[in-house]
């Protein structure tokens, strides 16, 4: 069954507190990726992970920090949340030579920061 | 500077009426194009991809097509279903590999009454 899973699905927390958004595949895709979705924006990329250890910032990764220790996961990790680090993450993966035309993605995490 | 408008911003039909969502991009290079349907509070399913001048796709009630000169798509959908209500979003690569990025539009709210 192929698919993109993340957790937890809804997250609230408060200012200052470290947040952590887990991502996982069954696909052997090698990249993975990091978004977030905005009301009346469309998806930003804040990073994209080629394979283990090797992650690249996207185009708003200022605040935010990754892990990708084992193919079929990739973490998210926010260091002392912000409030304007409210918003629904989604992650995606796709195999490498496919790409932009072959992404799938999870179901989203909708976090809050009070 | 947003690179893929995608209009009517929001849009109400009767259920069984027909739809065309609209798509102007400026994305260089434009490598493929894909529409893709997010129910509220899921993922993006994608739904059809445009990769040639001038390409045309069907899936079943939903057809696209991709004017390349004109960087314009359109997304048609015949006889709406009251599960048809979405948000749909308009996507453009610039590559065709993971080294490619995707730039993704604001989406356009589609609503089906009864």
């Amino acid at each position: 069954d192929m698919k993109v899973t993340q957790m937890p699905r809804y997250l609230i927390k408060r200012m200052g507190e470290n947040v952590l958004l887990e991502c996982g595949q069954d696909m052997s895709h090698e990249t993975m990726y990091w978004y977030r979705q905005d009301p009346g924006l469309g998806l930003q990329l804040i990073y994209i992970s080629y394979d283990v250890d090797s992650n690249s910032e996207g185009d708003i990764p200022k605040g935010y920090r990754v892990s990708r220790k084992k193919r079929e996961h990739f973490s998210l990790i926010l260091d002392s949340a912000k409030t304007n680090q409210t918003s629904v993450y989604f992650c995606a993966s796709s195999f490498r030579d496919r790409g932009g035309a072959e992404q799938f993605f999870g179901p989203g995490t909708r976090l809050t920061v009070l | 500077k947003t690179q893929v408008e995608q209009s009517p911003q929001s849009l109400v039909v009767r259920q069984g009426e027909n739809c065309v969502l609209q798509c102007n991009y400026s994305v260089t290079p434009d490598n493929h194009l894909r529409w893709f349907k997010q129910d509220t509070g899921k993922g993006l399913v994608s739904l059809t991809v445009l990769v040639h001048e001038n390409d045309k796709t069907s899936n079943g009630r939903y057809s696209a097509t991709l004017d390349k000169d004109a960087k314009h798509s359109t997304l048609h959908i015949t006889a709406t279903l009251l599960d048809d209500t979405a948000t749909y979003i308009c996507v453009v690569g610039d590559r065709g590999s993971a080294l490619g990025r995707l730039h993704f539009g604001a989406g356009t709210q589609l609503i089906v009454i009864p």
